[in-house]
């Protein structure tokens, strides 16, 4: 089955503690993304992948770090937490940008709380 | 400024009744646009997308879209709502990054409330 699996999906931490949420994706998509979704401001983008060992910064990337070694996987960091980081994060993925008119593959979520 | 606007917070419509959920935008050149919709406790689900052609796009679930660019209006439409379709539903809209480089613009999202 075609997926985007995201873990975990639920994280409640405190503040400093590096944590790595991972992404993988089972379609051999190009294009990876990470966003977060907060109340009243709906999707905003934080990172996004064009392929292996290319990444680039989206609308909020203050705070986080990716990595894409694998075309499969696109694991998403946070090397220092804080309370504003407390968000429900979302992976995709797709064939190309969306930018280009390729739909994306939504995971399914991580709700992180960070205290 | 490049935005996509959901004029409507929430939406509440009666089951069978038909519904239409707004999105306008502004962005240049011809975009390409899409609508994704959201369950509760899930993540975004591809519905459709418009990218040329037929100005009326047909998609998952009995959705349909109509583009309209004098209007600069993708609106998403269902002929017949069920209490199913009730979800948060988000239309996005390829504009250009700092780099020139497309990229996606979202709507805030729009909640829709279908009553039994």
């Amino acid at each position: 089955e075609a997926q985007v699996t995201q873990n975990p999906r639920y994280l409640i931490t405190v503040t400093g503690k590096k944590l790595t949420v991972t992404c993988s994706q089972n379609m051999n998509h190009e294009y990876m993304s990470w966003y977060r979704q907060d109340p009243g401001l709906g999707l905003r983008q934080i990172y996004y992948s064009m392929n292996v060992e290319a990444t680039d910064k989206g609308d909020v990337p203050e705070g986080y770090k990716v990595s894409r070694k694998e075309k499969r996987n696109f694991p998403l960091i946070l090397e220092s937490p804080s309370p504003n980081q407390t968000s429900l994060y979302f992976c995709a993925s797709s064939l190309g940008t969306g930018g280009e008119g390729y739909e994306q593959y939504f995971g399914p979520g991580t709700r992180l709380t960070v205290t | 400024a490049q935005s996509v606007a959901q004029p409507e917070d929430q939406v509440n419509v009666a089951e069978g009744n038909p519904l239409t959920v707004k999105c306008t935008y502004s962005v240049s050149g011809n975009p390409y646009l899409f609508w994704y919709v959201q369950y509760p406790n899930r993540g975004l689900q591809f519905l459709l997308k418009y990218i040329t052609g037929d100005n009326l796009v047909k998609g998952s679930y009995g959705f349909e879209a109509e583009f309209n660019k004098s209007q600069t209006s993708f609106h998403l439409k269902k002929p017949s709502a069920l209490v199913s379709d009730s979800a948060l539903y988000f239309c996005a809209v390829s504009g250009y990054n700092a780099g020139n480089n497309r990229k996606l613009i979202w709507g805030l999202g729009t909640s829709l409330a279908v009553n039994p």
